[in-house]
């Protein structure tokens, strides 16, 4: 069952703006992470945050992590043409990870 | 390189045909999955195994079958009995344990005639 839910389903911004993209989610979890998909390709790990924590940075990757909301938000600041691609969050429950339908994100030159 | 490879990478079969997709992964993980992904949706999980000779279904295994006769190998037969198998099929693998990261294939795109 797709628990995580993405929101909004697609983003267009212009290179160099941030892009925020959210994530709902229904039952506990051990983790949630973060995917990205280029068109046609495999998905990448970008971020891994655990349930105590709150927030997590890796490099130009900002998430955050609300357990009472069950909610988690994904920022990618100053963004580049390649960074063009789907993003998917993954909630972690019982060793398997549950996926959303993804926000399509498109960076304009 | 370590890494996880997916064989072929186009796949087309005919109506009542089985097929095996490949997945292998050199990463020494414990932990390997099957997910298919429909247009414009997200990973549904089919099988996965978290360590040899033992597997589990997914979400969605009803058509599918596997084996986990070793480590490195985990492939997925897309039975006749699946009604709906076009779609693209991701394989993954993690340590042990599964609280970690997961790392993906490339993918096989599986068309049924």
């Amino acid at each position: 069952s797709q628990q995580g839910e993405e929101d909004p389903q697609a983003l267009s911004i212009q290179e160099g703006e941030n892009a925020t993209m959210n994530c709902s989610y229904k039952t506990s979890i051990n983790n949630l992470q973060w995917y990205r998909q280029n068109s046609g390709r495999g998905l990448v790990h970008l971020i891994l945050i655990r349930s105590n924590e709150r927030e997590k940075h890796s490099g130009r990757l900002r998430v955050t992590l609300d357990t009472s909301k069950k909610s988690s938000s994904l920022l990618i600041t100053a963004s580049r043409a390649a960074d063009t691609a789907s993003y998917f969050c993954a909630t972690l429950n019982d060793y398997k990870l549950s996926f959303g339908a993804g926000t399509t994100v498109t960076v304009r030159a | 390189d370590g890494g996880i490879t997916q064989s072929p990478k186009y796949l087309f079969r005919k109506e009542g045909q089985n097929v095996t997709l490949s997945c292998e992964q050199n990463l020494n993980h414990d932990a390997m999955y099957w997910y298919r992904q429909d247009p414009g949706q997200g990973l549904r999980l089919i099988y996965y195994s978290q360590i040899v000779n033992d597997f589990q279904k997914g979400d969605i295994a009803e058509g599918y079958s596997v084996s986990r006769e070793k480590k490195e190998s985990f492939p997925l037969t897309v039975t006749s009995a699946q009604k709906n198998p076009t779609a693209f099929y991701l394989c993954a693998s993690t340590l042990t344990g599964g609280l970690n990261e997961q790392f993906f294939g490339p993918g096989t795109r599986l068309t049924v005639l």
